[in-house]
């Protein structure tokens, strides 16, 4: 099966920078990837991962050890509208492929 | 259209009756999932479709949950003889090709269930 662990919960303010981590276990690996979801609104994808490495995307980062099951979203240049729950997601690689299976998520708070 | 729409936006229903969700992805998208999200909590994987197959129905809940879908487009998921633990934003996503290839995902703005 698939396990992904993330903090529940991470405070900064605004203008810093906030490291979310994300670690895995699965049978397999294709990629991590990353979802962004406002109180209310809808999971918005922000990133994907399939190689070792930093993708950077403006203000956004993340990060991939495929040999250590980990990755991180880096957050820079804070901003209030940041305020958002963020999910780490990776596929199933078990009997049918396809689904993609998140992390509980991170909530993320932003202060002035 | 232009994005994932999912109908009801807001359900409420009495316990023991039966509902349906709608969703209509983004045309020309072949894969097609429902999520489940608690208050407060991760998205719990339902089932997926590529094309109108369900290669995975392993995460429905019980034998009380059924999706289809037609023509490579609209899927409906049912919910039979709902039960207060059904309570929740039922979500639907679409992508163009299967996620492992992509890992993105495009979601509506969700079906909220409430049963009483």
């Amino acid at each position: 099966g698939q396990s992904l662990e993330q903090p529940s919960e991470v405070t900064a303010v605004e203008g810093a920078i906030v490291q979310i981590n994300c670690t895995y276990q699965t049978s397999g690996f294709y990629g991590l990837s990353w979802y962004q979801q406002h109180d209310g609104g809808a999971p918005t994808f922000l990133s994907y991962n399939a190689l070792d490495g930093l993708e950077e995307t403006g203000r956004f980062s993340s990060f991939l050890s495929r040999s250590d099951s980990y990755g991180y979203l880096l957050l820079q240049e804070l901003q209030m509208k940041d305020s958002a729950s963020y999910f780490c997601a990776v596929q199933n690689y078990g009997g049918s492929q396809g689904n993609l299976i998140f992390g509980k998520g991170t909530k993320l708070s932003v202060k002035p | 259209g232009a994005g994932v729409s999912q109908s009801p936006s807001n359900k409420v229903t009495e316990k023991g009756k039966d509902v349906e969700l709608r969703c209509d992805p983004i045309s020309g998208h072949t894969a097609l999932y429902w999520y489940r999200q608690r208050l407060g909590q991760g998205l719990e994987f339902l089932i997926y479709f590529q094309g109108n197959s369900a290669p995975d129905k392993s995460g429905l809940p019980s034998d009380r949950f059924s999706a289809e879908r037609t023509g490579e487009s609209v899927s409906t998921l049912t919910i039979q003889r709902t039960q207060q633990e059904d309570s929740a934003v039922y979500l639907c996503a679409s992508s163009l090709r299967l996620a492992l290839v992509t890992g993105e995902l495009f979601f509506g703005e969700g079906s909220r269930l409430t049963v009483l």
